[in-house]
């Protein structure tokens, strides 16, 4: 079977940075996504990695090392509308595997 | 520009009944996934199609459950007599052809049933 974790919940303050660790052990491999889930909403693509370092895409930036089965996404200046559900999810062939999700509270 | 629609967007049905889903991909996308999420855990994947094939329904339930993508028209969803563990939200996901392995899926807003 297939293994993703993150945690479950995270609470952070405004204008503040959260990481969001996930960690992987799949019976292969073609890239990690993380996905934004506003409640009732359809989860948006974030960001993808296929190769071992860190994507930057404005507030949002994409860690990965394939040797540690190991991911994160670090959230910067955290806003109100940043609240939603983080999915990490592993390709495997043309199939996403999602976690569990990580719902990410901002406080003021 | 419209995004993957999915219909009806909330669900009632009673144990015993049929559930249709319906999903229209992106213009131009011409695969489609379905997966299921159920409260407090991620999404699961249920079943891939393309235009009048399944190409991997390896989640899918083996009774009750059915899914389609014909030549003309939506992608459907179908679950037979109900049972009150199907209540979950049901998302369909779309990609245009040579995307389907870089992953960037493009979600529809999903449908909710609800099994009394």
């Amino acid at each position: 079977g297939q293994n993703i974790d993150q945690p479950t919940e995270m609470t952070a303050t405004e204008g503040a940075i959260v990481q969001i660790n996930c960690t992987y052990q799949t019976s292969g491999f073609n890239g990690l996504f993380w996905y934004q889930q506003h409640a009732g909403e359809a989860p948006t693509f974030l960001s993808y990695n296929v190769l071992d370092g860190l994507e930057e895409k404005g507030r949002f930036s994409s860690f990965l090392s394939r040797s540690k089965g190991y991911s994160y996404l670090l959230l910067k200046e955290l806003q109100m509308k940043d609240s939603a559900s983080y999915l990490c999810a592993v390709l495997l062939g043309y199939k996403l595997s999602f976690g569990a999700g990580t719902t990410v509270t901002v406080r003021a | 520009n419209a995004g993957v629609m999915q219909n009806p967007r909330h669900l009632v049905r009673r144990r015993g009944q049929e559930a249709r889903l319906r999903c229209s991909p992106v213009k131009g996308h011409s695969h489609v996934y379905w997966y299921r999420q159920l409260p407090e855990e991620g999404l699961k994947f249920m079943v891939y199609l393309q235009k009048e094939n399944i190409i991997d329904e390896s989640g899918m339930p083996k009774e009750r459950f059915s899914a389609e993508f014909p030549k003309e028209g939506p992608s459907i969803l179908r679950i037979q007599q109900v049972v009150r563990g199907d209540s979950a939200a049901y998302f369909c996901a779309s990609s245009r052809p040579g995307q389907s392995n870089t992953g960037e899926l493009f979600f529809g807003e999903g449908s909710r049933l609800t099994v009394l």
